[in-house]
């Protein structure tokens, strides 16, 4: 258990579905993050939030649209997906933004797009 | 952009045995990461090492970072079941505070 949790575990979607993955954090966090994680290839950082502020989007397509309410809630809003998006999704969050602060992860979004 | 090249990809031991893990940077390394993820999972932070000759251990765990700052290697000795899992090394991109970049994984399996 590492403080940051996320819903669904496991998601399964057609291309013309809208769902959203929800995160939160119960670390007092300043910082949250999205990544991807695709078989074969390394974790793939698609979005940086710093108090509440959208700090990094690393050229994810707009089929992907993040959310952060406050500082302790990350969403991941999802419509008309393609099969190559299925992979793990991971949110983190740490103390502030500097690269020494640690990620503290959550088990992460198994999503299968169909 | 840096790289992060891990190696072994994969490696199957007898339990008790030691290995080692390596990570090699593209460029130099300010900060490394390793963590351990179960499958399916989230990562398991391990340990972070920020200057070179450092050396941590946690149990029968070890990773250092060499002088040169440009590779890392993760030491289990005598290991067991509970180790199986995918070892991860991230690396601080130089220039860039948040951004973490990470290796593919090595897959570790430990036969009882």
């Amino acid at each position: 258990e590492t403080g940051v949790t996320q819903t669904p575990r496991h998601l399964v979607m057609g291309m013309t579905n809208k769902k959203s993955l929800k995160c939160e954090q119960h670390l007092g966090h300043n910082a949250m993050y999205w990544y991807k994680q695709s078989a074969k290839k390394p974790l793939e950082l698609m979005f940086v939030y710093s108090l509440e502020e959208r700090v990094e989007n690393n050229s994810v397509p707009s089929r992907f649209s993040p959310e952060c309410p406050n500082s302790s809630h990350l969403f991941l809003h999802l419509h008309t997906l393609q099969p190559e998006d299925s992979a793990l999704y991971l949110c983190a969050s740490s103390q502030g933004v500097q690269g020494r602060d640690r990620k503290y992860f959550g088990p992460g979004t198994r999503l299968l797009v169909l | 952009s840096q790289e992060l090249e891990q190696s072994p990809q994969s490696l199957i031991v007898q339990e008790g045995k030691n290995l080692t893990i390596n990570c090699t940077s593209s460029k130099t390394l300010y900060g490394l990461y390793w963590y351990k993820q179960k499958y399916g999972e989230g990562l398991i932070f391990l340990m972070m090492l920020q200057k070179g000759g450092e050396e941590k251990s946690h149990e029968k765990i070890t990773a250092k970072l060499d002088e040169k700052k440009q590779q890392s290697s993760l030491h289990i000795t005598a290991s067991q079941p509970s180790h199986a899992g995918i070892y991860l090394c991230g690396a601080e991109e130089g220039g860039s505070n948040y951004k973490l970049t990470f290796g593919k994984g090595t897959l570790l399996t430990v036969n009882p």
